[in-house]
C-alpha cells in the first residue's frame, strides 16, 4: 500500500503569493494531521481532522493559513499570502484509529523570498 | 495538560557505544508513549510503542520502558551505529479520544565511526 503522499516535495515562491500543499492520506485512515517543522520552533501540529472534520486547529498561526479535506483521500493547506517566515518543512500524517501510530509523508519544503 | 519532556541534544556518540535518551510526561489518566525517529530529509517514523504500564517496547535494538511510577519512557540501544544518526522524538496519547499526539521538541543523535 502507497503511504502518505505530498506534493509538491519542494516549492519556492516569492512573498505575497497564495501556496497550496497538498495530501493523500493512507487508504483507510480516518485521521489526517498538518505539521509544520522549522529548526527554531521544532515540529508544531497546525490542524487535524477526523472523518473529513477539522477537530482543533488551534495551531494555524494565523488567518492566512486555512485547511480543508473534502473527502477521505484528499487534503489541502494554502497559505495566502506567504510570507518569508512562512518557510518551512509541512507534513502531512494520517492515522488509522485513534492509535498514536501516525504514519508522516515525506514533507514539503517551503521557501518563501 | 498533557506534556511530554525530552533531553536537550545534540547527542554525539561513538559507534558501538551505549545510548540514552530520557524522555518525562505528565499526563492524566493513561496515555500509551511512542518514540519516533526522522532520518534527514524524511518524514518522522514510528520506532516503538507502549500502551500500558511496565509495556516494554522495543525495534532495531531500540528499547524503553513505560515506567508509570517516574512517568518516564527512557530510550537505550547497546550498541549504536552511523546509521542511527537522526532526531527521535518522544511522544503521548491520551487515552482520551479527540485528542492529539503530543511529541517532545526532539533529540537530535550523532554517531560517529
Amino acid at each position: 500500500d502507497a503511504g502518505v503522499i505530498q506534493s509538491p516535495r519542494h516549492e519556492v515562491t516569492e512573498m505575497g503569493q497564495e501556496v497550496t500543499l497538498r495530501c493523500k492520506p493512507i487508504s483507510g485512515h480516518d485521521y489526517l494531521f498538518w505539521y509544520r517543522q522549522t529548526m527554531m520552533r521544532g515540529l508544531e501540529l497546525l490542524i487535524y481532522f477526523n472523518n473529513n472534520v477539522p477537530i482543533d486547529d488551534s495551531g494555524m498561526p494565523e488567518d492566512r493559513f486555512s485547511a480543508k479535506m473534502p473527502n477521505a483521500s484528499f487534503s489541502t493547506l494554502k497559505i495566502q499570502p506567504s510570507e518569508p517566515r512562512d518557510s518551512a518543512v509541512y507534513f502531512c500524517a494520517s492515522m488509522g484509529g485513534y492509535t498514536g501510530e501516525l504514519f508522516f509523508g515525506e514533507g514539503s519544503r517551503l521557501t518563501v523570498l | 495538560g498533557n506534556s511530554v519532556t525530552q533531553m536537550e541534544g545534540p547527542v554525539t556518540l561513538s559507534e558501538e557505544a551505549f545510548l540514552t535518551i530520557n524522555c518525562t510526561y505528565t499526563a492524566t489518566g493513561y496515555p500509551s508513549l511512542f518514540w519516533y525517529v526522522q532520518y534527514p530529509g524524511e518524514g518522522l517514523q514510528l520506532l516503538l510503542k507502549a500502551t500500558k504500564a511496565d509495556d516494554k517496547g522495543s525495534n532495531k535494538g531500540f528499547e524503553a520502558t513505560y515506567r508509570k511510577e517516574t512517568t518516564s519512557f527512557h530510550l537505550e540501544k547497546g550498541s549504536v551505529q552511523v546509521s542511527d544518526s537522526a532526531v527521535y522524538f518522544c511522544a503521548l496519547i491520551s487515552n482520551q479520544a479527540g485528542t492529539a499526539l503530543i511529541f517532545g521538541k526532539g533529540t537530535t543523535l550523532s554517531v560517529s565511526s
